[in-house]
């Protein structure tokens, strides 16, 4: 069954360096997301994205972030400086198609900045 | 603005236990209603959905939830609790207003005691 892919598992980096956090989405899905999960608590949407832009972000998905589609199976979150509160589950999902249809969810990239 | 609450942060139940988990939802459209399970360090599983078709709904591993508009409610059962179910479980709304977005409930955490 295809499945959304995520790497790597665990990043660790120091405050201020930039990371980058890669996913393969389902290979015919158009619409792309990422989430994260702070540690105990909810899961909150970072950014949604569809053919080449942002379709909606979040008030946290501020400057500091940004995703890119570099190629034709890959989805990255790029994070430019890295503070204290951004370490977090990092989740990538995918969609086939707009409107309210379940997201496939990658494993996730527990992102640890010290 | 559309919205989960799910109520209960922990449920403990005993093996072979019915298992109950709360969510309520707050939608100004018809929704379009998840669960989804976390096991521990996984990824985000989907359990099922609801959108708009038969008000029971029916899952993976057992589990079936039930749509209910009087109550503005999809609780989340299974007859027979097993240790195997031992997870976190979120309540979670397709964000029909803005994007499509997923929008998660805090989460419950379920513990099945032998």
């Amino acid at each position: 069954e295809p499945e959304v892919t995520q790497t790597p598992s665990h990043q660790v980096t120091q405050m201020g360096q930039e990371v980058i956090l890669r996913c393969v989405p389902i290979s015919n899905h158009l619409y792309f997301y990422w989430y994260r999960q702070i540690l105990g608590q909810k899961v909150e949407f970072l950014v949604s994205f569809y053919n080449n832009e942002i379709s909606e972000k979040s008030e946290i998905f501020d400057d500091q972030f940004s995703v890119e589609r570099p190629d034709g199976s890959n989805f990255t979150l790029k994070i430019r400086s890295t503070k204290l509160e951004d370490s977090a589950m990092y989740f990538c999902a995918s969609s086939e198609r707009s409107g309210p249809y379940e997201q496939y969810f990658g494993p996730g990239t527990r992102l640890t900045v010290t | 603005a559309q919205s989960v609450t799910q109520l209960g942060s922990h449920v403990s139940v005993s093996e072979g236990a019915l298992v109950l988990l709360r969510c309520n939802y707050s939608s100004s459209v018809p929704p379009y209603l998840f669960w989804y399970v976390q096991y521990p360090n996984q990824g985000l599983q989907l359990l099922l959905k609801y959108t708009s078709a038969a008000t029971l709904v029916k899952g993976i591993n057992g589990f079936e939830a039930e749509f209910k508009k009087s109550e503005t409610s999809f609780h989340l059962t299974k007859p027979s609790a097993h240790m195997s179910d031992a997870a976190e479980y979120f309540c979670a709304v397709s964000d029909q207003t803005g994007g499509f977005k997923t929008i998660f409930g805090a989460g419950t955490r379920l513990f099945v005691k032998a």
